[in-house]
């Protein structure tokens, strides 16, 4: 597996303000991942972070409202732009490797909870 | 596309008592991996078992095991000796075997809490 640590673990936000919320791994690591749950949802999927190239964001989520960065192979951001109610939310990344054990097996961070007043 | 779906939102068992959670997909693909994920109310999503498709054998992991179906398009998860550590929210999850990365993404389902009783 890998060690995953993300900051903040949680806060408080006023509308229209944006949060950068940061992703720290361990070692390095190829995929990087970054997904929303929404209170008592399950996990979607905001966006493929990939070191070396834009992110690749799903079907909803704009680059514009999730910017996001992957400057190296053991750290993301996630950045909330513009923050409304609506986007409070759990906001989690999670890696996968390519080579070596556990390939093609997703780890979790301990998630940012986020509210947006 | 893939779908994931846990139809039971909730279940209750009686500590060190067996308990099966249900999940079923639908897919295209001949070759995917599935998972089981928990998530205790510390949020933190935990990997609990993986279950490669092309496998016939049903992935064991010490009190966790699963039966796999894939004709059937079935993945439970069986719970053995439950404790009380095992109150979560469970996860079943899809994933497309894809070396190149590109469909690399985890579908979810829609997740089953699961209380114990003492």
């Amino acid at each position: 597996s890998a060690v995953i640590s993300q900051k903040p673990s949680r806060d408080i936000c006023q509308r229209g303000t944006s949060l950068t919320i940061q992703c720290q791994v361990d070692s390095q690591v190829t995929m990087m991942f970054w997904y929303r749950q929404q209170p008592g949802q399950s996990l979607t999927l905001i966006a493929t972070a990939n070191q070396g190239s834009e992110a690749t964001y799903e079907s909803g989520f704009v680059i514009d409202k999730f910017p996001i960065s992957r400057p190296n192979l053991t750290f993301s951001t996630l950045t909330v732009s513009n923050m409304s109610p609506e986007d409070s939310s759990i906001y989690l990344c999670s890696v996968e490797r390519t080579s070596g054990t556990s390939t093609d097996t997703q780890y979790f961070g301990p998630g940012t909870r986020l509210t947006v007043l | 596309a893939q779908t994931v779906t846990q139809s039971q939102p909730e279940m209750s068992v009686q500590e060190a008592e067996t308990v099966t959670l249900s999940c079923t997909y639908d897919t295209s693909e001949s070759d995917y991996y599935l998972f089981w994920y928990k998530q205790p109310p510390s949020r933190q999503m935990i990997l609990v078992i993986r279950q490669e498709a092309y496998k016939q054998q049903n992935a064991t992991e010490n009190r966790f095991s699963v039966n796999f179906q894939k004709a059937a398009k079935s993945f439970s998860l069986k719970i053995s000796d439950s404790q009380l550590g095992d109150a979560a929210m469970y996860f079943c999850a899809y994933r497309s075997d894809d070396y190149t990365g590109a469909n690399s993404k985890l579908t979810f389902g829609k997740g089953i809490t699961l209380s114990v009783r003492p």
